[in-house]
């Protein structure tokens, strides 16, 4: 059973940067994928990028590219979502969501998530 | 704008049966399976049909998926009070090379 852990809500300036946290227990997880996805109020579900650790490298949604930087710290299991030059329309919630890694089929545990209000 | 379209709302009486529906294209529903989430008010998202029509362990088999060309669709039968929620289809897109998702449908039981 794996266990996502996220870091708590933040509050942060327009212009500023937010960086949340992501612990993961249970599986694999140098070999599964970490995605972000956020939601903002009373909206849906938005896939904001990814990252597989055994691979390095993150890939993110064409809306965010120069924004966002998704890395992964084997040694500690952790995932980190940077988020930059924030606004307004960035209030959401910001949920780190694993899937099975090369070929994933699904997503399929979520972390509690982390509101970054803005 | 979501990549995979969905009505926002649905609705039904305990009891009923409701299917949510889920149109995508080519390189995300038409190829590639099709998972469905259930998110109930103030908690995160919970897998509840992968690969198109497999329930994780735990979901009832009131909760049923289809798919079919580039769209699918969620069954529930014997409607309850509970799955009173907001539901996402999801896939993964070959042309985006990332997740995308429906815009989410309310399920209102009357």
């Amino acid at each position: 059973q794996v266990q996502l852990v996220q870091s708590g809500a933040e509050v942060k300036k327009p212009g500023s940067s937010v960086k949340v946290s992501c612990k993961a227990s249970g599986g694999t997880f140098r070999s599964y994928g970490i995605n972000w996805v956020r939601q903002a109020p009373g909206q849906g579900l938005e896939w904001m990028g990814r990252i597989i650790p055994i691979l390095g490298g993150a890939n993110y949604a064409q809306k965010f590219q120069g924004r966002v930087t998704i890395i992964a710290d084997k040694s500690t299991n952790t995932a980190y979502m940077e988020l930059s030059s924030l606004r307004s329309e960035d209030t959401a919630v910001y949920y780190c969501a694993k899937d099975g890694g090369v070929g994933a089929a699904a997503i399929d545990y979520w972390g509690q998530g982390t509101l970054v209000t803005v | 704008q979501s990549v995979l379209t969905q009505p926002p709302s649905a609705s039904g009486t305990p009891g009923q049966r409701v299917t949510i529906s889920c149109s995508g294209g080519s390189s995300n529903i038409g190829s590639n399976t099709v998972n469905w989430y259930q998110q109930l008010p103030g908690t995160a998202p919970k897998l509840l049909i992968y690969t198109n029509n497999q329930r994780p362990s735990g979901v009832p088999d009131r909760f049923s998926g289809s798919k079919s060309g580039t769209s699918a669709s969620l069954a529930i039968s014997g409607l309850q009070s509970g799955d009173e929620a907001d539901y996402y289809c999801a896939a993964w897109d070959d042309s985006l090379f990332g997740w995308v998702f429906g815009g989410g449908t309310k399920l209102t039981v009357l």
